[in-house]
């Protein structure tokens, strides 16, 4: 299992250009989300999906958008970038009726200039 | 939503010193998770502590989730420069459904 993957690794914008930030698991994960990790802080929940076709809003949610047409797939779409974007963002995935362990991807590190 | 407040955010230590951090919060956790990251990588899953008083332990690691489920503490003993890292500690509520609230982290640096 390649568990959960992200690309691009890393990715410069400029402000108000639009990028699509790729993830994929393959465990069979009910649960995706993405959050996003600013110098000295945690993680914070930008949006997460509890199947196919469902999605919701988590804690900074704006200037993004999601999709989720498979189990699999969860991309993170930036609409115009702004510098306030630049940050790491990670994928992660977790299981149904478990007790919220979540699987991490590597990352995906972007600037917008 | 959940605070969780995470002490002390930064700790450098010497090899071989032990060392304990934090995750406190107002509430009552329903459950709750430590994971690791080092730079340039993801989070890793350390552990998850459900049971009130509960003690878990991973080779050097302790895990220790308070009787009231409002705290929990990271004890390594003998830390070694591998551990050198950010702890997370993060809690998933009731509902679960696949989201975290996390704590701001304890980065910690050991020395060799």
């Amino acid at each position: 299992n390649a568990g959960v993957t992200q690309t691009p690794k890393f990715q410069v914008l400029k402000t108000g250009q639009s990028m699509t930030l790729q993830c994929a698991q393959d465990m069979n994960h009910e649960y995706m989300s993405w959050y996003r990790q600013d110098p000295g802080m945690g993680l914070r929940l930008i949006h997460y999906s509890v199947g196919a076709g469902i999605t919701d809003q988590g804690e900074v949610p704006n200037g993004y958008n999601v999709s989720r047409s498979t189990t699999e797939d969860f991309p993170l779409r930036l609409l115009s970038a702004a510098p306030s974007q630049t940050s790491v963002y990670f994928c992660a995935s977790s299981s149904f009726g478990g007790s919220g362990e979540q699987y991490f991807g590597p990352g995906t590190r972007l600037t917008v200039t | 939503t959940q605070l969780l407040e995470q002490s002390p955010q930064f700790l450098s230590i010497q090899e071989g010193e032990n060392l304990t951090v934090y995750c406190n919060s107002s509430s009552v956790f329903s459950s709750l998770q430590w994971y690791r990251q080092e730079p340039g990588e993801g989070p890793v899953l350390l552990v998850t502590v459900v049971t009130g008083g509960e003690v878990k332990k991973l080779k050097r690691l302790t895990f220790q989730f308070g009787d009231a489920r409002k705290d929990s503490s990271l004890h390594i003993t003998a830390a070694q420069p591998g551990d050198t890292g950010l702890y997370l500690c993060a809690e998933t509520g009731e509902t679960n459904a696949g989201k975290s609230t996390f704590g701001d982290g304890t980065t910690l640096t050991v020395k060799p």
